[in-house]
């Protein structure tokens, strides 16, 4: 139990363009999602923490307009990269907490974006 | 905010020895501490975790010890087998809906010695 993916698991695009990432819990209900950036050999930091149905919080220095969190039902959340450059190359992993659970987070294998 | 800190960075273990991995917290409101195992290119997988009512947990061949009072907790691993290297991260939170995100330490990178 308690498994969450994501899609796609790579993607390469051109500079300017912009990306989609999903998040998904299999087997449980999400009211909380993480979403987590981590550049080679170093470590996750939270980029936003978002609650189904409401708006992200997005943690300091994080641009919200450049990236665009929804969680839209309790299994999904999706992440925007939006007008990606170089310097947004990075693993980008999400998280999930389930329903009623506290703490506990659930992590995805992670969507390794490079942008050209 | 909270701060996380880990070491060693790197640790080399011989097949069979144990492995300890430190980290120390500063805000004494922290009060869940788990740990994660990434292997390279995947996503981190939770090993263990422990809460402050709690000094010490085991779970076969790792455990891990909690000091509230010195704000740090530790990893162990005994009996190290190979397919134990990968690259291990401490985290706290707060136990609150709603604010309850993760602090992660910087990563220490383990390898078993065959």
């Amino acid at each position: 139990g308690a498994v969450v993916s994501q899609h796609p698991s790579r993607v390469i695009c051109k500079s300017g363009t912009s990306v989609k990432i999903e998040c998904r819990s299999l087997d449980f209900q999400a009211t909380t999602m993480f979403w987590y950036r981590q550049f080679p050999k170093q470590s996750l930091m939270l980029m936003a923490t978002s609650n189904e149905g409401s708006k992200a919080t997005y943690e300091q220095g994080v641009e919200k307009d450049k990236f665009l969190i929804n969680h839209a039902s309790l299994t999904l959340s999706t992440l925007t990269v939006t007008s990606a450059h170089p310097e947004d190359s990075s693993f980008y992993i999400c998280s999930a907490r389930e329903r009623g659970v506290m703490n506990e987070q659930f992590f995805g294998p992670g969507t390794r974006l490079t942008v050209l | 905010g909270e701060n996380v800190e880990q070491h060693p960075s790197t640790l080399s273990v011989q097949e069979g020895d144990s492995a300890v991995i430190k980290c120390t917290y500063s805000d004494s409101a922290s009060n869940y501490f788990p740990w994660y195992k990434q292997e390279l290119g995947k996503g981190p997988q939770l090993i263990i975790d422990i809460r402050s009512n709690v000094g010490e947990k085991k779970d076969q061949r790792i455990a891990v010890t909690l000091n509230k009072t010195a704000k740090h907790f530790s990893l162990h691993i005994t009996e190290t087998q190979p397919e134990d290297s990968a690259v291990y991260f401490c985290a706290a939170s707060i136990s609150n809906f709603g604010n309850e995100k993760l602090t992660f330490g910087t990563g220490t990178r383990l390898t078993i010695i065959p």
